[in-house]
């Protein structure tokens, strides 16, 4: 079955830095679209930045382009989210999600259980 | 970008009733129109897609119609497990954009 298992999330202060990991198992990762997608505590759903199977195509949120930047190594079924210049307005949990189809698909299928940032100093 | 408004944000119901959800988009999404199910400290879960096809696994009861810019999610006999906080989502253009979410509370 479908698994996504993201790691890399922990307290980091203001201006800092993570790089958050999600672990791909269970379909053809190569095949398929991937997104990044937020919760802030309480809140609701939040699209971050998306990557195109072959990786040919990414999408941000303004919220966060310039800061991250998503990517992904399909010989090792992983998909990575590389968090810079963090701020206190960035704590959430963050899911990783598997689209529905390939190409530019905001369909999410499958939800990673998340792994949560806290920005804080 | 396009602005998802879900109404009521709260709807107190009982087992049993029949719970009629809405999402309103700023602009026409045409079919693209998502609704996910989240319970507390799990991720969502997806319902139904492109406004009316029930994704692998999810019971009849959840059925889904709209088009354009006005959505209805409708679960016909609320079960017990129902009771969550449901989420539609527009995935016809980027940035995809979620509604605030409407919260089935047990009455």
């Amino acid at each position: 079955q479908v698994q996504l298992m993201e790691s890399g999330g922990g307290v980091v202060q203001p201006g800092g830095s993570l790089r958050l990991s999600c672990a791909a198992s269970g379909f053809s990762f190569n095949d398929y679209g991937m997104q990044w997608v937020r919760q802030a505590p309480g809140k609701g759903l939040e699209s971050v930045a998306f990557i195109r199977h072959d990786g040919s195509t990414i999408f941000y949120a303004d919220s966060v382009k310039g800061r991250f930047i998503i990517s992904r190594d399909n010989s090792k079924n992983t998909l990575y989210l590389q968090m810079n210049s963090l701020r206190p307005e960035d704590t959430a949990m963050y899911y990783c999600a598997k689209s529905f189809y390939s190409g530019n698909s905001g369909l999410i299928h499958y939800w990673g259980q998340g792994t949560l940032v806290t920005v804080s100093s | 970008e396009i602005v998802l408004t879900q109404s009521p944000a709260t709807l107190s119901l009982s087992p049993g009733e029949r719970a009629t959800l809405s999402c309103r988009a700023s602009q026409s999404v045409s079919s693209y129109l998502v609704w996910y199910q989240q319970k507390p400290g799990q991720a969502p879960r997806l319902l139904i897609y492109d406004a009316s096809n029930r994704a692998t696994g999810i019971p009849a009861r959840f059925s889904g119609s709209g088009s354009g810019t006005d959505f209805t999610l409708t679960i016909s006999s609320l079960e017990p497990e129902d009771f969550a906080v449901y989420y539609c989502q527009q995935r016809s253009n980027w940035l995809w954009t979620f509604g605030q979410g409407t919260k089935v509370e047990i009455k």
